[in-house]
């Protein structure tokens, strides 16, 4: 069946630093999801990507879809304390309403 | 706003007991979706339906089943709860198969022992 993998599973950097999380379908994807969970929350809705090397930014967050719709990133610039969380990303093959979620990456900042 | 409800935010409850777990959601979605989820292995999905008394299977559907009688409703039932099912439950719902932004309830934490 269809895998997602997020890569690292856990960060920790320092406030101010920049962080990336790295999404890795098996199959190809009709769109791409992100999602942010914080500690003791339930996951939300970040974003959408549906086109082949989609680039998408909200504030300091750049998202992005690989060419072969197989890939994606999510990209933090200047973390903050309040990026703590578990970043998930979620795919959507399209011949389905399935929607698999990613391993998620777990990101921790300190001042 | 989307609201996604769980009927209970703990449980606990002995292996071998039927257990169920209810999800509700107001939005006439069609797409309902049940997830549990574990350190280090994210979300999986356990079972899905995109209308009413459809069902389809996920990713770990076994020891699991679900009912969908009315579109706002959607719930798993754990045949004959074991330990190795302890973990939280997180029910979604999403509009329809051209959009799936998934809106969740606040989680089921379930203890089996």
């Amino acid at each position: 069946g269809q895998q997602v993998m997020q890569i690292p599973q856990y960060q920790h950097v320092q406030e101010g630093e920049d962080f990336t999380t790295y999404c890795n379908s098996s199959t190809t994807l009709s769109n791409i999801q992100w999602y942010k969970q914080r500690p003791g929350g339930h996951p939300v809705f970040l974003i959408q990507l549906v086109k082949s090397g989609e680039v998408k930014k909200q504030k300091r967050l750049t998202f992005q879809f690989g060419e072969a719709k197989k890939n994606s990133s999510l990209h933090i610039t200047a973390t903050q304390t309040t990026d703590v969380g578990t970043y998930f990303c979620a795919g959507d093959t399209g011949t389905a309403s399935k929607l698999t979620f990613g391993t998620g990456t777990r990101l921790q900042v300190t001042l | 706003d989307v609201k996604v409800t769980q009927s209970s935010r703990y449980l606990v409850k002995r292996t071998g007991e039927k257990v169920f777990l209810e999800c509700v959601q107001d939005m006439d979605h069609e797409n309902m979706f049940w997830y549990r989820q574990d350190p280090g292995l994210g979300l999986r999905l356990i079972y899905f339906s995109y209308d009413v008394k459809m069902k389809e299977k996920g990713d770990i559907p076994e020891g699991y089943s679900v009912s969908r009688e009315k579109k706002e409703r959607f719930s798993l039932i754990l045949e004959s709860a074991s330990t190795n099912q302890t973990s939280m439950y997180l029910c979604a719902s999403s509009l329809t198969r051209g959009n799936t932004e998934a809106f969740f309830g606040q989680g089921t934490r379930l203890t089996v022992v």
